[in-house]
């Protein structure tokens, strides 16, 4: 079955710079969810989209912004990055926004 | 605000059962999850309860009950590629709330 797809697996950056991580949903599903999930620490819920819409705000810094395009994939945007950024970002998707959540293998960010 | 217990690690025996306990107070209730998470890798869903009672999925059973703020998954017949961590997550209502709010995670350690 598929599954959700995330890319780049993996991505090194330096401070300051940019970094835009992309999400495409399991086909059907409609709503995309971003957490981060730092070393040793449970996910945080950054931001979702459903039907290309904004859905829920969660611990997003505002150095970041993110949109779900009209083939429901989303992407992440990260400006300014800092040391602290580093983790690994996964990407969930569902179909409607009450049903289970799948989660992508994961983009793990590190900022030098 | 959003508070989520579980311990932080177990110690079990290759087939045995274990019960990872959960105990939640959020502000409101829409269900709770269980996730597996092995290292470095996506959390991957085990169960949904959003109704008090028992639901069973093979090895693994999920408990809920929501006058007390609890859950617990049980995991029967332990096996060694069960060590991971397990994530309860929790869903609040309110228009608009479908992301989830993870606990800190169990580590459980299956042993020979």
């Amino acid at each position: 079955a598929a599954g959700v797809i995330q890319s780049p697996r993996h991505l090194i950056k330096e401070k300051r710079e940019t970094a835009t991580l992309k999400c495409y949903p399991i086909p059907r599903h409609d709503t995309v969810y971003w957490y981060q999930q730092g070393p040793g620490q449970d996910p945080q819920f950054l931001i979702s989209f459903y039907e290309k819409m904004q859905s829920d705000k969660g611990s997003i810094p505002d150095r970041f912004s993110a949109q779900q395009f009209s083939d429901y994939h989303s992407e992440l945007n990260m400006s300014s990055l800092e040391l602290g950024d580093s983790a690994l970002y996964f990407c969930a998707s569902s179909l409607g926004r009450a049903n289970e959540q799948f989660f992508g293998p994961g983009t793990r960010l590190t900022v030098l | 605000g959003q508070n989520i217990d579980q311990p932080t690690e177990m110690t079990a025996t290759e087939g045995a059962i274990v019960q990872i306990n959960c105990t939640y107070q959020t502000s409101g209730f829409n269900g709770l999850f269980w996730y597996q998470q092995h290292a470095g890798e996506a959390p991957t869903f085990l169960s949904y309860n959003v109704l008090d009672g028992l639901e069973e999925k093979g090895r693994f059973s999920s408990f809920l009950s929501r006058s007390k703020g609890y859950s617990y998954l049980l995991l029967k017949e332990l096996q060694m590629k069960d060590s991971a961590s397990y994530l309860c997550a929790v869903r609040p209502s309110g228009a608009g709330s479908y992301q989830l709010t993870f606990g800190k995670g169990t580590k459980l350690s299956v042993i020979p």
